[in-house]
């Protein structure tokens, strides 16, 4: 069964940090592009970053850039967020979510059951 | 960057056909074929609908298709069921390495 699975999520005072990570299971995790993706409580879905499938490239909504960085281990089948200079509008679960096709073909396939990540204090 | 433009809500009643649009820019939705359709139910994570404007993936009823005029995306229900109800979300490829999602739309099946 090809399945996401988060952790690492938590409570955490603002300025400080976490690091999530998603477990992918059932796929060749190697051979794919990997997104995060967040939801604020009550609201929509937010595009957060994405990695390529060998780590090589990255991108990231002008809203992290700089405070948070994403990278993968394919040996371990991971994906991780390193997220620091927390604030309160980074409140929110946070989904990792598999890319089917290639970038800029963004089509977000199969998807976590998310983590949730408070911030304050 | 804002996000997409979408409707708060839509309803309809059963066996009805009900049309979610989804505005964005020349920059995005007009200027690329990478627009997708999320479904979510509460507390659940988003299933894939539709993807690159009009298809669907396996498993998906063909009860929902997409279609895209300019700026402006659409997913239409047709047929609407019970289980239809829950939000959903447009998205798309911005042009600037960005993905961009639309606001939700909360569909009520009356």
């Amino acid at each position: 069964e090809v399945q996401l699975v988060e952790s690492g999520g938590g409570l955490v005072q603002p300025g400080g940090s976490l690091r999530l990570s998603c477990a992918a299971s059932g796929f060749n995790f190697y051979n794919y592009e990997m997104n995060w993706v967040r939801q604020a409580p009550g609201k929509g879905l937010e595009w957060v970053s994405y990695i390529r499938s060998s780590g090589a490239t990255v991108y990231y909504a002008g809203s992290v850039k700089g405070r948070f960085t994403i990278s993968r281990d394919n040996a371990k089948n991971s994906l991780y967020l390193q997220m620091t200079s927390l604030r309160a509008e980074d409140t929110a679960v946070y989904y990792c979510a598999r890319g089917f096709f290639l970038w800029p073909r963004i089509t977000l396939d199969v998807w976590g059951q998310g983590t949730m990540v408070t911030v304050s204090s | 960057q804002s996000a997409l433009t979408q409707p708060a809500s839509v309803s309809g009643s059963p066996g009805q056909s009900i049309t979610i649009s989804c505005t964005g820019t020349s920059s995005d939705i007009g200027d690329y074929n990478y627009v997708s359709w999320y479904q979510q139910h509460p507390g659940k994570a988003p299933k894939l609908m539709i993807f690159d404007v009009t298809n669907r993936p396996s498993g998906v009823p063909d009860r929902f298709s997409g279609s895209k005029s300019g700026n402006t995306a659409s997913l239409t229900i047709s047929g609407l069921q019970a289980e239809d109800e829950a939000d959903y979300y447009c998205s798309s490829y911005t042009g600037s390495s960005t993905l961009l999602f639309g606001g939700g739309t909360k569909v009520t099946v009356l």
